[in-house]
């Protein structure tokens, strides 16, 4: 079972849409959550951190977090073209300083 | 700027060749990270330091060697073990505390081909 999985899509939405990104994870003692961005070519950057239940919100993008169910889920609100990229999910554990990413979901927001 | 610094952008390489990707960092972390990435695929770690003078083998390490000398260096040298290196790699960096807030960041990447 991988650490981190997420849907490789490519998703698409419309312009001013809500795109939805989902990640599961399989370590329970996972800490620390984090969503990147990755344009095609360039490196990842990131978005947002979230580390306890519930939602984290910045501006457009909102972070959800639910540690029962091991699921971390990123909303886009009125997604942009400029949002379309790959969206990393990763997540560090308590203890150690090793980071586990996802294979990425491919986000096209179509004007 | 505080920040991350990956040297050169583009690299070609021979076959049979040694090359070696810099990585720089004056974000006064800790911890250090070699990924590879391949087009459409996620990051694979190959290195990872924690501190200096230390360093631990990621999951693809083969045909790779790194070196922890100072605190803010952590070159990756590709060697000609490495059959198949044509990748993206980031060099990336955290604080290496642990727990919460430990975040990581990634410099620009290196692109390097096999010619």
């Amino acid at each position: 079972q991988k650490e981190v999985e997420q849907n490789s899509g490519p998703l698409s939405v419309p312009e001013g849409a809500i795109a939805s990104l989902n990640c599961t994870y399989s370590d329970r003692v996972s800490q620390s959550f984090f969503w990147y961005r990755q344009y095609s070519g360039k490196s990842p950057e990131l978005i947002m951190s979230i580390y306890s239940n519930g939602d984290k919100e910045d501006g457009r993008f909102t972070a959800q977090l639910n540690k029962a169910s091991q699921y971390v889920s990123l909303l886009i609100r009125d997604s942009q073209p400029s949002d379309s990229a790959t969206y990393l999910c990763a997540v560090n554990r308590l203890t150690g300083n090793q980071f586990y990413f996802g294979t990425g979901t491919s986000l096209t927001v179509i004007p | 700027d505080g920040g991350i610094t990956q040297s050169p952008k583009y690299l070609f390489r021979k076959e049979g060749q040694n090359v070696t990707l810099s990585c720089e960092q004056n974000l006064n972390h800790d911890a250090m990270y070699w990924y590879r990435q391949d087009p459409g695929q996620g990051l694979r770690l190959i290195y990872y330091s924690q501190i200096v003078n230390d360093f631990q083998k990621g999951d693809i390490a083969e045909g790779y060697s790194v070196s922890r000398e100072k605190k803010e260096s952590f070159p990756l040298t590709v060697t000609s073990a490495q059959k198949n290196p044509t990748a993206f790699y980031l060099c990336a960096s955290s604080t290496g505390t642990g727990g919460t807030g430990n975040t990581i960041y990634f410099g620009e990447g290196s692109w390097l081909t096999v010619v």
